[in-house]
């Protein structure tokens, strides 16, 4: 597609609901990124997959958070019994090659826990 | 480690004034730096790098940015504001984790444009 696109664009869910945010990256492009981005913060490092694999997932906060890109392409962040400070807007970003490539952002996924 | 701080969470100018966005940044050994915007309902796209070559890096839509050692530095400048600059500027720095290149952000800076 023309750039990353993410669904969907606001999701209110009732505290304990599970969530799921689906990215779609820039077709052709290895390295997909997620973020959490609090009110008023900058982006915080979620996670990163090069193709299908899981590289580093040390942003992630808690065992709740789970992401996937089993064939390399799509990829869902997963939020299992959602709380209020999961709140945030959580950013999609993909690059052509690997980290050190030019990271293209969407327009992101507002999440509210109410 | 690196860090990055935006010293000014909001800056206000007025239509066709200079801009002024105010970067420090810490890291032990040389960076990449960044300048990334974020119009509202948009996503973020990127206005400028610095990666060790020339220390005035020229961006997007009249931005650039000037990359001081000394004072570890990175500030963002345009020389006349225009009304579509209005948006949130985030300052950001490079660092690595394993085999993965982190960008580390600052908090932001909030532009109004005034007419």
């Amino acid at each position: 597609g023309a750039g990353v696109s993410q669904s969907p664009r606001y999701k209110v869910a009732k505290r304990g609901q599970d969530v799921a945010l689906r990215c779609d990256p820039i077709s052709g492009h290895v390295s997909l990124f997620w973020y959490q981005q609090a009110l008023g913060q900058g982006p915080e490092f979620l996670t990163y997959f090069q193709n299908e694999a899981q590289l580093d997932k040390s942003g992630l906060p808690s065992d709740r958070f789970f992401a996937e890109r089993p064939e390399g392409s799509v990829s869902t962040l997963k939020i299992q019994r959602t709380q209020q400070e999961d709140s945030a807007v959580y950013l999609c970003a993909s690059s052509f090659r690997d980290s050190l490539s030019q990271r293209f952002f969407g327009q992101g996924t507002r999440l509210t826990v109410v | 480690a690196q860090s990055v701080t935006q010293l000014d969470s909001h800056v206000s100018v007025s239509e066709g004034t200079p801009v002024l966005l105010r970067c420090n940044y810490s890291s032990s050994y040389s960076p990449s730096l960044f300048w990334y915007v974020q119009h509202p309902n948009k996503g973020l796209q990127l206005l400028l790098k610095y990666t060790s070559a020339a220390t005035l890096v020229k961006g997007i839509n009249g931005f650039e940015a000037e990359f001081k050692k000394s004072e570890t530095s990175f500030h963002l400048t345009k020389p006349s504001a225009h009304m579509s600059d209005a948006a949130e500027y985030f300052c950001v720095v490079s660092g690595y984790a394993g085999n993965n290149r982190k960008l580390i952000w600052g908090l932001g800076t909030s532009l109004a444009v005034n007419p």
